[in-house]
Formats: structure tokens, sequence, C-alpha cells
């Protein structure tokens, strides 16, 4: 069964810096790997999608890298921004399905 | 182009009682999948359709069923509404095998 872990689970940064949020899976057979916004209450805006055959995809300050054969991607956000502040999910398509799973998120807070 | 829209935004239930939520994908998406994601955690997968036939379930109980109408739209039932049922359902809707977008979601509150 995929497992999906995401660390740490919350994070407070001073507005400027740059970060990294992680995601850890536990059975590599993956299709695809898809980094989600959540604001409070909302629904899920996808930021960033990369192919089992990919190492990395960007758009703007967002740097999603993959790491298949370890079970790892990072999301790397550049210069963050109090707007940058929501729930950071990350979640896995394996190749034998459809489902997307996902990890717990992480929340993020920064502060201007 | 519309993304996906999901009905209605939020609804209170007692227990015991049915619900139906209700998603529209987005224009010619013929995939959806519901979400169930309660406070504090990550979305959980319930169920998928495809050109109106089940494609994936989820570990939810037999209260859960859904379906997909000849326009692609879909709904989800659940009876027998439990106070663990209260969370934020969540539809999307894939036109490939790839991305999946995902609607605003019904906030279900069970008293």
């Amino acid at each position: 069964k995929q497992e999906v872990t995401q660390i740490p689970a919350a994070l407070s940064v001073p507005e400027g810096e740059n970060l990294v949020l992680n995601c850890s899976f536990t059975d590599s057979a993956i299709y695809n790997l898809q980094w989600f916004r959540q604001d409070p209450g909302k629904g899920l805006t996808s930021l960033l999608l990369i192919q089992s055959s990919q190492r990395e995809q960007t758009s703007g300050r967002l740097n999603a890298s993959l790491d298949k054969s370890s079970g790892r991607s990072t999301l790397y956000i550049a210069a963050s921004q109090p707007g940058d502040s929501a729930t950071y999910l990350c979640a896995v398509k394996e190749t034998s399905g459809s489902r997307l799973t996902f990890g717990e998120g992480t929340q993020l807070t920064v502060n201007p | 182009d519309a993304g996906v829209t999901q009905s209605p935004t939020h609804l209170i239930k007692t227990r015991g009682q049915q619900v139906t939520l209700r998603c529209s994908p987005i224009s010619g998406h013929k995939s959806v999948s519901w979400y169930q994601q309660v406070l504090g955690q990550g979305p959980q997968f319930i169920f998928q359709y495809y050109e109106k036939e089940e494609r994936g379930r989820g570990n939810f109980p037999d209260r859960f069923s859904a379906r997909q109408f000849p326009n692609y739209s879909s709904e989800l039932n659940v009876n027998a509404l439990l106070l663990g049922d209260s969370a934020l359902y969540l539809c999307a809707s894939s036109l490939t095998v790839n991305e999946q977008f995902f609607g605003p979601g019904t906030r279900l509150t069970v008293l």
C-alpha cells in the first residue's frame, strides 16, 4: 500500500526566505507526482506535475524535483511572500490505477 | 472555461440522514474522482468514474455510492450519515490519466 509522508507538518518563515518542502513515498512504481496548494476551507490548486520520467518541473518561483528511486520529491519556493501562506500537499498517482494518494500536507506561514 | 464545479457549497445534516453531492467536470473531461478530506488530513480517494463506469473504489463502506451521467457530471451519495462523515468532499476531473483538476469542495457537517 502506497504511503506518502510530508515533512515538516508546519513551517513558519519570514518573508523573502527560500524554503524547501519535502515529500516521500513508499512505492516507487508511480506514474506521476503532483504538488497542490490549499487555502483554508478551499479546494486544491495544482502547482506542478512531474511525470515519473522527469527529474524536475519549474513554474515561476516554484521548483519541484523528483527522485523516484529513493521515493522523494521536494518543492522549492524562492523568495517567499505572505501570499504563499497555505497548506501544500503532494500526491502520487500509481501506474496501476488512477487514484491519487496524498500526504497530510505542510502548513506554511510566511510572516511579513 | 469554467473549472470543476460542485454543489452545494455547504451542507448540514443529522446522523442517519442521506446526502447527495454533485459535481460537474471541466468541459471535455470524461473522468471524475471523489475524495474525502477530514480536517487536518490529506484527501482520501473514494471513487473514480470514467465514461459512466466505476474504475476505482477506495476503502470506504457501502454507505458511499456514486454514479456518472451521460454528460459526465457525477453524484456522490452517502447514506446513514455518521458524525465521522463530516468532511470536505472534493471532486476532481481529468482529461487523460495525467493531471487532475479539483473543484472547490462541499463542506458536509453531520450533527
